[in-house]
């Protein structure tokens, strides 16, 4: 089954820094989206990236994908101690339209 | 900007009661999905619903789960006979076009003791 698993699990950083999360799944998609969940709370859409596309910015966000590799990647640029959350990667393929997620990053911005 | 709302945030039901979670998905939206995530797993997806009948359920969804959507505006999910393993944080979503822009809602908790 397609599945989006990413890493690291878990991601420690100073606020200021650049954080690199990573996301790799096995079977062709239609599309690739990134989701943030602040502890307990429910789950914020953060950005599309589509088969066909091989990279999107949203704001501070930077998000590739590679379909050879099977793999995409968020970038969070200048991180503020607010961007601590989960980040999950979730994948939309196939012949069905569910959201496949992967386990998530817990990133931990420290001011 | 418009939101997906869940009640109750928490709910705490004895095992073998029956529980309806609500949901009020975003008003031009066409596809309606339940999802749900244990303590410390991944968000696991259940069923989703286009056009009044269940278009995908997964292997979670058994004869204990059911939906509904009753009126315009709501979307329901039935647990019949809950069982200590149904405490999950579960999330309804929306979205207009089919595995494209979801909205989630922020969440029930359901605990079953």
């Amino acid at each position: 089954s397609q599945q989006g698993e990413e890493d690291p699990q878990a991601l420690s950083i100073q606020e200021g820094e650049n954080a690199t999360m990573n996301c790799s799944y096995k079977t062709s998609i239609n599309n690739l989206q990134w989701y943030r969940q602040n502890s307990g709370r429910g789950l914020v859409h953060l950005i599309l990236i589509r088969s066909n596309e091989r990279e999107k910015h949203s704001g501070r966000l930077r998000v590739t994908l590679d379909t050879s590799k099977k793999s995409s990647s968020l970038l969070i640029t200048a991180s503020r101690a607010a961007d601590t959350a989960s980040y999950f990667c979730a994948t939309v393929g196939g012949s069905n339209y569910k959201l496949t997620f992967g386990k998530g990053t817990l990133l931990t911005v420290n001011p | 900007e418009p939101e997906v709302t869940q009640t109750p945030s928490h709910q705490v039901t004895q095992m073998g009661q029956e529980v309806i979670l609500r949901c009020v998905p975003i008003s031009n939206h066409l596809y309606f999905y339940w999802y749900r995530q244990i303590l410390g797993q991944k968000v696991e997806f259940l069923v989703s619903f286009y056009n009044n009948e269940i278009s995908e359920k997964s292997e979670i969804f058994d004869d204990q789960f059911s939906v509904e959507r009753p009126d315009g505006s709501n979307f329901t999910l039935k647990i019949r006979s809950t069982k200590l393993e149904d405490s999950a944080m579960y999330f309804c979503a929306s979205s207009r076009i089919e595995g494209d822009g979801y909205t989630f809602g922020s969440g029930t908790r359901l605990t079953v003791v």
